[in-house]
Formats: structure tokens, C-alpha cells, sequence
């Protein structure tokens, strides 16, 4: 089983829907992140999280929210879709405990939403 | 702010070199990192590099660090066709700033 999972793995929606994208890790990290991935325009930080009671804003958290329900878990939500969010969406996980903490990322395999 | 730059782009034949380049501009950058994406997966760290580091070598992989010019490659040897990916160069400041990617360069190895 993957360490950090993404559900769904594709989703297509309409536009003005609501739509939630899940992320659960069993790495045991306490940091837990949300990247865009479009074709040209390379990652993109959405919102990150360094523990259950921190929630920042990255740099395009227009349009998104997120909640860290757990440790483990880490929800992205679209209030109201538009078609300009189609894209790829990663979740990321790091460890600020590590030994050398390096930042380094481990991700998921990616949510492809499509908003039509 | 932060950025990073790479092309998009590279094309190289089975067992020839390819050379990824990327450049920065926050000099204050400390961690340097080469991620690489496969068809239909998650980015997985390949390796990285200090900023008090000239060079790094792991297997078929050289990273080369050029700290004055803000420049980073990745040298991959006998490039095989199991290469074919999408290779990102990121950076940060520190272990508690989250990583900045480049845009991601496109690598194509032909038989």
C-alpha cells in the first residue's frame, strides 16, 4: 500500500460544485502539503500544514480551502468549481524530525480533477 | 520572490549524457533538490544538494552546483530509456520554508 494516499484518483465535476479531494499518510510526518501540477506552469504550492493546529496559505490558495482533520489526514476542498481548476492535483508529506530535515517531500500519486 | 527556472524540454539518444539545467534566484537558497515524475506518478526525490556543496555524485547521477551564477544541473550517464520522465529542480531555505519547483523539464530518450 502507497504511504501517502489520494482519493479520488480522477474525478470529473461541473462547474459551481463542490468538490473535496482526501489525502491520509501512513508515514507517521507531521507536515502535510497540497500542490497543483499544470502543464507548462510546472507545481504550485496550494496550502500546507506543519501540524494539526497550523494551516498556512501558499501561493495559490485563492478558490481552496483545506482541514487537517488528523495527523494523518489532510482534505482539500473546492467550494465551487470552475473550469480553470482542472488540473493535477499532489499531495505531499515531510518529516520535521528527521534527522537531517532537509524538507525533502514524499508524494502521493495524484488526484486529476476535471471541471467541465 | 522565489523562482526557479528550467527548460522544458530535452531530447537526448539511449546510452548518450543528458545535462538538465535549472537556475534560481534566491540566493539565500540552501537545499537543492532533482525530483523525478513518471508517466502517471507521484515526484520522487532523486537527490540533493547543500549549497556548501560544489558537487555531488550518486551512480550515473552528477549534480554540479554553481552558487555565484544561482545554477544547478543534473548530469545523468548512459541515459536508458527508463529515464524518460519529467525532472523538476526545487530549493529552499530551510527545512521549515516548503520547497519552490521549477516548471519542470521533459526528458525523451530515444532508442
Amino acid at each position: 500500500d502507497a504511504d501517502v494516499t489520494q482519493t479520488p484518483r480522477n474525478r470529473i465535476t461541473k462547474t459551481g460544485k463542490r468538490i473535496m479531494l482526501e489525502c491520509s499518510q501512513t508515514k507517521g510526518h507531521d507536515r502535510m502539503y497540497w500542490y497543483r501540477q499544470d502543464p507548462g506552469l510546472g507545481l504550485r504550492l496550494i496550502y500546507y500544514s506543519f501540524d494539526v493546529k497550523d494551516i498556512n496559505k501558499g501561493e495559490i490558495s485563492d478558490g481552496y480551502s483545506v482541514s487537517r482533520q488528523a495527523q494523518a489526514k489532510f482534505s482539500l476542498s473546492l467550494e465551487s468549481a470552475i473550469p480553470n481548476q482542472t488540473a493535477l492535483y499532489f499531495c505531499a508529506t515531510s518529516d520535521s524530525g528527521a534527522d537531517l530535515n532537509t524538507g525533502e517531500l514524499f508524494f502521493g500519486e495524484g488526484s486529476r480533477l476535471t471541471v467541465l | 520572490g522565489e523562482d526557479v527556472e528550467q527548460s522544458l524540454f530535452l531530447s537526448v539518444r539511449e546510452g548518450d549524457s543528458s545535462v538538465i539545467n535549472c537556475t534560481y534566484t534566491d540566493s539565500s537558497s540552501t537545499y537543492l533538490y532533482w525530483y523525478k515524475q513518471e508517466p502517471g506518478a507521484g515526484l520522487q526525490l532523486l537527490t540533493y544538494i547543500f549549497s556548501n556543496m560544489d558537487m555531488k555524485q550518486d551512480q550515473r547521477l552528477t549534480v554540479l552546483l554553481n552558487k555565484k551564477d544561482k545554477h544547478l544541473s543534473l548530469r545523468i550517464a548512459d541515459t536508458q530509456t527508463g529515464d524518460s520522465a519529467i525532472y523538476f529542480c526545487a530549493e529552499t531555505f530551510s527545512g521549515n520554508t516548503p520547497l519552490v519547483f521549477g516548471k519542470g523539464t521533459r526528458l525523451s530518450v530515444i532508442a
